[in-house]
């Protein structure tokens, strides 16, 4: 059964550093999600993304945050300058504009 | 704002009973339902998926019902087993496809 990969399963990065947060959704999906959970916290939305570019974005995804599809399988979040604060589990999603499916999640810890 | 809000926030049965998970939401204009269930530590798995123009969708032992003009979905859990035991999460879609959370529903069920 496909699924939504996502890769490192677990990112440690000190505080200012740059960290890129891959994911590869499922083959025929077309909208590309990022979400975020804090620890003890709700899953958040971050971004989605349609047709190669935003098609919305929360008020967490400030300037520190991009998002790229460098080529026809890979789903990348950037945040460019960690802080303390975006310790948390991010999740990659994909859908075929319904059931949006979720990847396994990468945990970022900034120290 | 996009509240949902999900009740009990913890539930223990013993097994072998059935259970409800209570949803609920602000602002009709719905455009889905999901409900997910989260294990420690992992990602989020689908298990169903309302569309607003329906009252409710059935996988093996789940149901879920739809009532948007009151503002509330509920998951049924029949012959509940000790793998069910879970944080199950109920997300409502919004026009351009995000999902909205609620803090979940920590079910533990005792063999």
């Amino acid at each position: 059964e496909p699924e939504v990969t996502q890769t490192p399963s677990h990112q440690v990065t000190q505080m200012g550093q740059e960290v890129i947060l891959r994911c590869v959704p499922i083959s025929n999906h077309l909208y590309f999600y990022w979400y975020r959970q804090i620890l003890g916290q709700k899953v958040e939305f971050l971004v989605s993304f349609y047709n190669n570019e935003i098609s919305e974005k929360s008020e967490i995804f400030d300037d520190q945050f991009s998002v790229e599809r460098p080529d026809g399988s890979n789903f990348t979040l950037k945040i460019r300058s960690t802080k303390l604060e975006d310790s948390a589990m991010y999740f990659c999603a994909s859908s075929d504009s319904g059931e949006q499916y979720f990847g396994p999640g990468t945990r970022l810890t900034v120290t | 704002k996009q509240e949902v809000t999900q009740i009990p926030a913890a539930l223990s049965v013993p097994e072998g009973e059935n259970l409800v998970l209570n949803c609920s939401f602000t602002d009709s204009a719905i455009y889905n339902l999901q409900w997910f269930r989260q294990d420690p530590g992992k990602g989020l798995t689908s298990l169903l998926l309302i569309q607003s123009s329906q009252r409710e969708q059935t996988s093996g032992r789940l149901n879920a019902s739809l009532d948007k003009s009151s503002g509330r979905s509920t998951l049924y859990i029949a012959a509940s087993q000790p793998g069910d035991s879970a944080t199950y999460l109920c997300a409502r879609g919004v026009w351009g496809n995000k999902l909205v959370f609620g803090a979940g529903t920590i079910l533990r069920v005792k063999s």
